[in-house]
């Protein structure tokens, strides 16, 4: 069966501190994989998405996340985080034989402090 | 275009009640999905449908039901709402090839 973990549930760093978040699944087959944001009080959007192509991958916000193959890991960068990026980051897996069934980790809290 | 709209934003259920959760989506996708999202277990799947005249079970069926009504629309009913059915519920639509997934704005139950 398909698995996504999350390696921190929660996160707390300074301004312009950089940020990774790590995401690991559990797949055989082809994936597409996803990283959504969901801010206070708003519901989840889109941050970046690998299907294929280039392992690296940019999204939104100056946020981008590296696929590598042979570690199941599909992690979450930024250089320079900000005050307007504490929210919760879901990373999520939809394997090619899972059809419409997207798999999402527990998330991870991120708390940026000004 | 509105996207996906939920309704209602919140409700509160004393035990043993029934409600219907309505979502509607104006982006012509032909997928569907209900999740509940809990502390710390991410979102879990309700039920889906694939597109129009289909519905599937989720990861987390049990005491739950759904209708895609047409196209736009797929409602979750709670037949008997039980306190572990307290939770934030988000509907969510996605086109025929990307699964990038485009979710409401959440319905948040409280069932006493």
């Amino acid at each position: 069966a398909q698995s996504v973990s999350q390696h921190n549930h929660h996160v707390i760093l300074s301004e312009a501190a950089s940020l990774e978040l790590g995401c690991n699944y559990s797949y055989g087959g082809t994936v597409n994989l996803f990283w959504y944001v969901q801010y206070p009080g708003q519901h989840l959007q889109l941050l970046l998405k690998y299907f294929s192509g280039d392992p690296l991958v940019k999204g939104i916000k100056g946020f981008e996340a590296e696929f590598i193959k042979s570690k199941f890991s599909f992690n979450l960068r930024k250089p320079s985080v900000q005050w307007s990026d504490t929210a919760e980051y879901f990373c999520a897996v939809n394997g090619n034989t899972g059809g419409f069934k997207t798999i999402f980790g527990a998330g991870t809290r991120l708390f940026v402090k000004a | 275009n509105a996207g996906v709209t939920q309704t209602p934003k919140f409700q509160v259920l004393k035990t043993g009640q029934s409600m219907t959760l309505q979502c509607a989506q104006d982006m012509n996708h032909n997928s569907m999905y209900w999740y509940r999202q809990d502390p710390g277990m991410g979102l879990r799947l309700i039920y889906y449908s694939a597109s129009e005249g289909t519905t599937d079970k989720g990861e987390v069926p049990n005491g739950y039901n759904v209708s895609r009504l047409n196209k736009r629309e797929f409602s979750l009913r709670l037949e008997s709402a039980a306190p572990s059915q307290t939770s934030v519920y988000f509907c969510a639509s996605s086109g025929q090839k990307t699964y990038e997934q485009y979710f409401g704005p959440g319905t948040r139950l409280t069932v006493t």
